[in-house]
């Protein structure tokens, strides 16, 4: 069964520093992988997907990677701002037809100014 | 567009009361799934529709029933609720094939039962 983990569970920092968001999986067969960010309350929103064949997706100050072999995919998040102070949701899918995400359980981000 | 929409916001019901949530997404999409989230726990899948016509067991069914009504949408029904159906639910879509098969999701439905 396949199991996502996101470590830390919460993160502090000040403004302006870089910082990496950790998710790992047990089973490597993997059609794709999403991040995501949710705010206190609210819904999901995708920030970035990265297919199975590709090594890394960028989206402004947003990079997420992926080492399908090793089960491992970062975020890097650059220069935080208050406004990046969200939970952040690491998800996988294995097939394509229909089949649903699992998703470790956050990293919770604070970014103070 | 609107996406993915979910009705209502808030509910809150006792113990043993019924209650169907809606979902409607305006994309085209072919899957469709229905999702809880708790604390501690994630999101854990409860059922979920790959195409028109068709609905699956996810992670956490029991205690719920769906229907895939058209293509836009999909609902989920608590015939009886208990307390431990208590949660946030989200609704999501996502094209079966084609595009990058990125999934959206609604804004939730907070779920209150006493």
């Amino acid at each position: 069964k396949q199991e996502v983990t996101q470590i830390p569970a919460a993160l502090s920092v000040p403004e302006g520093e870089n910082l990496v968001l950790n998710c790992s999986f047990t089973d490597s067969a993997i059609y794709n992988l999403q991040w995501f960010r949710q705010d206190p309350g609210k819904g999901l929103t995708s920030l970035l997907l990265i297919q199975s064949s590709q090594r890394e997706q960028t989206s402004g100050r947003l990079n997420a990677s992926l080492d399908k072999s090793s089960g491992r995919s970062t975020l890097y998040i650059a220069a935080s701002q208050p406004g990046d102070s969200a939970t952040y949701l690491c998800a996988v899918r294995h097939g394509q037809a229909g089949t649903a995400l699992i998703f470790g359980k956050g990293t919770t981000l604070s970014v103070s100014s | 567009n609107a996406g993915v929409t979910q009705t209502p916001k808030f509910q809150v019901l006792k113990t043993g009361q019924s209650m169907t949530l809606q979902c409607a997404q305006d994309m085209n999409h072919n899957s469709m799934y229905w999702y809880r989230q708790d604390p501690g726990m994630g999101l854990r899948l409860i059922y979920y529709s790959a195409s028109e016509g068709t609905t699956d067991k996810g992670e956490v069914p029991n205690g719920y029933n769906v229907s895939r009504l058209n293509k836009r949408e999909f609902s989920l029904r608590l015939e009886s609720a208990a307390p431990s159906q208590t949660s946030v639910y989200f609704c999501a879509s996502r094209p079966l094939a084609g595009g990058s098969h990125e999934q959206y999701f609604g804004p939730g439905t907070r779920l209150t039962v006493t």
